[in-house]
């Protein structure tokens, strides 16, 4: 079935530093990728769609700059926060469309995120 | 706005009972739905998904129903196990390229 790596699962960063995290479609081509947070015991907020080759698309509220989304191939999105704060750890998730289900969304198994 | 909801935050059941997830939705245009299983730590997992143009659907030990009059879904799973233990979300889509809401969540916990 589909497959999305996402890395790394876990990283600590210091306040001030930018942390990039993968998203790569293992065994098939994603044209669009979903980057998710999700706060402790709470649902998956969408933060922005990636368009491979294009801009991404970011949902009212999320700051693009401090955000920065990368689809340079159909395989692979990356999210870079940039200048991190204690106040954005969190448990980040990509989605891929292509693989399982009608529509075929298949998540990667997300990065936590801790800032000291 | 519309959304997706889900009617309780936990659930807790005895080992080899069946269990039944409930989620209202509020868009009435949602064509598409789907079960996701989350454990602690993991991204979402599918589980189902059903169309607007059916009421039910069968997999291996789950079951998805789909009331549009009232805009209702439901996830049940049958037998239920310890490693069933999770979060479940219900989610919706209207249309192809539109993008998938998630409802609130519910814990469920197997007792043994």
């Amino acid at each position: 079935g589909a497959v999305v790596s996402q890395h790394p699962s876990r990283v600590i960063c210091k306040s001030g530093t930018s942390v990039k995290i993968e998203c790569r479609s293992l065994d098939f081509q994603a044209t669009t990728m979903f980057w998710y947070r999700q706060f402790p015991k709470q649902s998956l907020m969408l933060m922005a769609t990636s368009n491979e080759g294009s801009k991404a698309t970011y949902e009212q509220g999320v700051e693009k700059d401090k955000f920065l989304i990368n689809h340079a191939s159909l395989t692979l999105s990356t999210l870079t926060v940039t200048s991190a704060h204690p106040e954005d750890s969190s448990f980040y998730i990509c989605s891929a469309r292509g693989g399982g289900g009608y529509y075929g969304y298949t998540f990667g198994s997300g990065t936590r995120l801790t800032v000291v | 706005g519309e959304s997706v909801g889900l009617h309780l935050p936990t659930l807790s059941v005895q080992e080899g009972d069946n269990s039944i997830i409930n989620c209202a939705y509020s868009n009435s245009a949602s064509d598409y739905f789907i079960w996701y299983k989350q454990e602690s730590g993991k991204g979402p997992q599918f589980i189902i998904d059903i169309r607007s143009n059916m009421d039910k659907r069968q997999g291996q030990r789950v079951t998805v129903l789909l009331n549009k009059t009232v805009k209702h879904l439901s996830l049940q799973i049958a037998a239920t196990q310890p490693g069933d233990s999770a979060v479940y979300f219900c989610a919706d889509l209207t249309g192809a390229n539109s993008k998938l809401t998630f409802g609130k969540g519910i814990t469920l916990s197997v007792r043994p």
